[in-house]
């Protein structure tokens, strides 16, 4: 079945460091990848997505290259702010889930300034 | 817009009683998803709705969960009776389109169950 795995969290950085959440999947087809997050007190929301191999999700500073290859999908950013405080979700969704998403365990992100 | 609206947001009961969870989904959504995420782990799916029709609800375990979106607007999650490991927090989201077309999914702000 299909399944995402996540680093395992807390991450603490300083403002300004450069940040990578690593995120591997299992799928059987060609699934699409998420990578979602939830501020303290709010809903989960989509910050990007991809939808084939090598294509590459970026918003608010934060990339993810979707790696077929290495079956990866990591989080990056290169100067994370204080406000990046919260925490991160990688999913998958693909027809053998009716496309519904299948969500990683989560990484909670703490910057201190 | 007007967000993926849920209630209540916490609920405390004993175990062995029923609860039931509300979702509003945001207009004009065809695709309703309800989610269980228990502590320290990410939301895990329960069943999904197109319009009033179930997609799926492999995940939901039938013998004390219900779920039923009548007229393909709202929906309503049960637990009869409830038990200890039901504590977490249950997520509702909708999507403009259905399966296949990877419409971001919106999600409500949860009700926290506490089962005692």
């Amino acid at each position: 079945g299909n399944s995402v795995t996540q680093m395992e969290g807390p991450v603490t950085l300083s403002e300004e460091a450069f940040l990578t959440i690593n995120c591997t999947y299992t799928a059987t087809g060609y699934p699409s990848l998420f990578w979602y997050v939830q501020y303290p007190g709010e809903g989960l929301q989509l910050l990007l997505k991809a939808t084939k191999a090598d294509d590459k999700g970026s918003n608010k500073g934060f990339e993810a290259t979707y790696r077929k290859e290495t079956t990866s999908f990591h989080l990056e950013k290169g100067s994370v702010q204080v406000s990046d405080s919260a925490v991160y979700f990688c999913a998958l969704s693909d027809t053998n889930s009716g496309y519904a998403l299948n969500f990683g365990k989560g990484t909670s992100l703490l910057v201190t300034p | 817009e007007a967000g993926v609206a849920q209630s209540p947001r916490y609920k405390i009961i004993e175990k062995r009683q029923s609860v039931a969870f509300w979702c509003n989904p945001i207009s004009g959504h065809a695709t309703l998803y309800w989610y269980q995420q228990i502590l320290g782990q990410g939301p895990k799916l329960l069943i999904q709705f197109q319009n009033n029709g179930v997609v799926d609800d492999s995940q939901l375990p039938k013998d004390r969960f219900s779920a039923e979106r009548l007229k393909g607007v709202d929906s309503t999650l049960k637990i009869q009776p409830a038990k200890l490991e039901d504590s977490a927090v249950y997520l509702c989201a909708s999507s403009l389109g259905g399966p296949g077309d990877n419409s971001p999914l919106h999600f409500g702000n949860g009700t926290r169950l506490t089962v005692t």
